[in-house]
């Protein structure tokens, strides 16, 4: 199994329409962090948590919120789904001191 | 903020040659730099983690080094492949570990 599982890996959604992306890891790590990519425009951060108490925006957070269930659990929501919110989102998970990111492999939404 | 910057964009070389990405940051008060690769539509893998205290990471082909003081990293590629085709991302972590910075990619294209 994955080390950062997310579901699904693809969805097509309408505009208006409330979405749940979902993240799980069994990494053991305490933060997860929400990306998304576009064409050109590289990965931006969404959002971010540290802990199950702590949730952080990121670069663009603005139509979109998270809950971090657990500390393997972080899912992100789009409440009303626009067709410029089609991209590919990532969830990722570091732990504190040396360690690096751990990707997940990626959800592609597209929003109709 | 952190600026992350890799050139070239893009690359293709033919199979076989040795080759050499680039990543270079503005704030030299890093943690640790990643190396990763993302295959087309497909999540990032690590190839190679580097903390500020290290000059270069080794992995089979695959050599990264860091020079904070000058704010460079690069990926040496040894005796490259058509499977190593992929975009390479790097990846920086400040001291403050509150995100990583994302350079824009060097897409790589090896020609059989």
């Amino acid at each position: 199994d994955a080390d950062v599982t997310q579901t699904p890996r693809n969805r097509i959604t309408k505009t208006g329409k409330r979405i749940m992306l979902e993240c799980s890891q069994t990494k053991g790590h305490d933060r997860m962090y929400w990306y998304r990519q576009d064409p050109g425009l590289g990965l931006r951060l969404i959002y971010y948590s540290f802990d199950v108490k702590d949730i952080n925006k990121g670069e663009i957070s603005d139509g979109y919120s998270v809950s971090r269930q657990a500390q393997a659990k972080f899912s992100l929501s789009l409440e009303s789904a626009i067709p410029n919110q089609t991209a590919l989102y990532f969830c990722a998970t570091s732990g504190t001191g040396i360690s690096g990111y751990t990707f997940g492999s990626g959800t592609r939404l597209t929003v109709v | 903020k952190q600026e992350v910057t890799q050139i070239p964009a893009a690359l293709s070389v033919p199979e076989g040659e040795n080759l050499v990405l680039n990543c270079s940051f503005t704030d030299s008060a890093i943690y640790n730099l990643q190396w990763f690769r993302q295959d087309p539509g497909k999540g990032l893998t690590s190839l190679l983690l580097i903390q500020s205290s290290q000059r270069e990471q080794t992995s089979g082909r695959l050599n990264a080094s860091l020079d904070k003081s000058s704010g460079r990293s690069t990926l040496y590629i040894a005796a490259s492949q058509p499977g190593d085709s992929a975009t390479y991302l790097c990846a920086v972590r400040p001291g403050n570990f509150n995100k990583f910075y994302f350079g824009s990619g060097t897409k790589l294209n090896v020609k059989p």
